[in-house]
């Protein structure tokens, strides 16, 4: 199994502040990741797709790179409304786990 | 529009059996997979498996093989998850989510529900 490790597992941060979030897989993914944003009560939604590929209808302040090993979600001015928690997934293997989230909270 | 709609809650005692459904509509069912995502009070989210429901194909995480089955109905554009023998550790929202055939993202899912085993 392809194990995922993300980090921090927590951050707090401010409105308008420049937020990264750090993933890396136990084994070469090549650009099979995609990032979640889950808000309390609520199904996860899809923000990137293939690393860095953005999803339809999300805000251009949401960033994806990396490939291989490790990747990167970036936010690049917080917004209300983007504090939650995110998670990554591999689907480079049938077995597609995720990482074990970040929460981004109000500073 | 696409929508994947879960059954509702439940709550159970150790050892009942159980299936939840999700209902698929707005798209061709057959041309998705359909996976099952658990997600434990105030934890992250587990991978538990996959359906094709074209032609049945089944893929499991070694962690949920033989613990839990998914089926689906495509005459009704239905997936299931089910147990046999509920243990308290069960306990959890469960999603159900699509993606493409090959190496896809979940793009849609469900509203989850939430199953309770208690005695």
């Amino acid at each position: 199994d392809i194990q995922m490790t993300q980090s921090p597992s927590t951050l707090s941060a401010s409105v308008g502040d420049r937020v990264t979030i750090t993933c890396r897989a136990s084994q070469s993914i090549s650009s099979w990741l995609a990032w979640y944003q889950q808000k309390p009560g609520k199904a996860p939604k899809l923000l990137i797709y293939k690393a860095s590929s953005l999803e339809s209808g999300v805000p251009s302040r949401f960033s994806g790179s990396g490939s291989g090993t490790e990747f990167t979600l970036t936010i690049s001015s917080l917004q209300p409304d983007d504090f939650a928690t995110y998670y990554c997934q591999q689907y480079n293997s049938y077995s597609r786990s995720f990482g074990q989230g970040t929460k981004v909270e109000i500073k | 529009e696409v929508q994947l709609v879960q059954s509702g809650a439940e709550v159970k005692k150790p050892g009942e059996s159980l299936k939840i459904s999700c209902k698929g509509s707005g798209y061709s069912f057959t041309s998705y997979w359909i996976g099952w995502v658990r997600q434990m009070p105030g934890k992250g989210l587990e991978w538990m498996g996959i359906i094709y429901p074209g032609d049945s194909d089944t893929r499991y995480s070694p962690s949920f093989q033989g613990q839990v089955t998914i089926s689906a109905d495509k005459s009704i554009s239905t997936a299931y998850l089910q147990w046999s023998s509920l243990k308290a550790s069960d306990t959890a929202m469960y999603y159900c989510a699509r993606q493409l055939k090959g190496r896809s993202p979940f793009d849609y899912w469900g509203q989850g529900t939430l199953v309770t085993v208690s005695s």
